[in-house]
């Protein structure tokens, strides 16, 4: 089975602080997506990457950054946390052959900024 | 807004009923796909659905598409407790990207 695992499940920052998130794979996907869950909003995508090193915008990326240095992690920073980025954070790894188009999530991370 | 819309965004039913939720979007798609998320917990597929498939079963679950529409919708039949959970339908976005719905809320009575 498809693991996808987040470095924390709840995380609490100050306002300013420089905030990291991880997120692992352990099927060999290519592409990864950072998305953010908010009340009647559903799931807003941030970043995705379609290979090591490499990172697209997607629709929120204002005030946060991604890196993938290796092919199983995907980390989200948020180089200076406010209170408007508390949220619901899921990590998603994508699996895409043959007869399956699936995205397959982490845990998410309850993020909250004082 | 590419975003998918879902209706209802609640639904509350006695076990052993069916339930039924919807989903809109606007753009051409090659497949949908139908997501399940339990409290404060990730999303898990249920279904996937091609754009070339009218109807598709797993279990419990009824998938419909209508392109022509433009909508799908997910029966969950003889529902149990344990199927409280919020619903969310997902379509591609190019670039292996997903637009999810809202979601619905699906809570379900002993």
């Amino acid at each position: 089975d498809v693991k996808v695992t987040q470095s924390s499940r709840y995380l609490v920052k100050r306002t300013g602080e420089k905030v990291f998130l991880e997120c692992v794979q352990d099927m060999d996907h290519e592409n990864m997506f950072w998305y953010r869950q908010d009340p009647g909003l559903g799931l807003r995508l941030i970043y995705f990457s379609y290979d090591v090193k490499m990172k697209e915008k997607g629709d929120i990326p204002e005030g946060y950054s991604v890196s993938r240095e290796k092919k199983e992690r995907f980390s989200l920073i948020l180089e200076s946390a406010s209170t408007n980025q508390t949220s619901m954070y899921l990590c998603a790894s994508h699996e895409t052959s043959g007869n399956t188009d699936t995205q397959y999530f982490g845990p998410g991370t309850r993020l909250t900024v004082l | 807004s590419q975003q998918g819309e879902e209706d209802p965004q609640a639904l509350s039913i006695q076990e052993g009923e069916n339930a039924t939720m919807n989903c809109s979007y606007k753009t051409s798609i090659n497949n949908l796909q139908w997501y399940r998320q339990n409290s404060g917990r990730g999303l898990v597929h249920l279904i996937l659905i091609r754009s070339n498939e009218r109807e598709k079963h797993s279990g419990r679950l009824r998938v419909t598409l209508d392109t022509s529409k433009k909508s799908s919708s997910l029966l969950i039949t003889a529902s149990r407790a344990a199927d409280t959970a919020s619903y969310f339908c997902a379509f591609s976005g190019g670039y292996n990207k997903l637009i999810f719905g809202a979601g619905t809320r699906l809570a379900v009575h002993p």
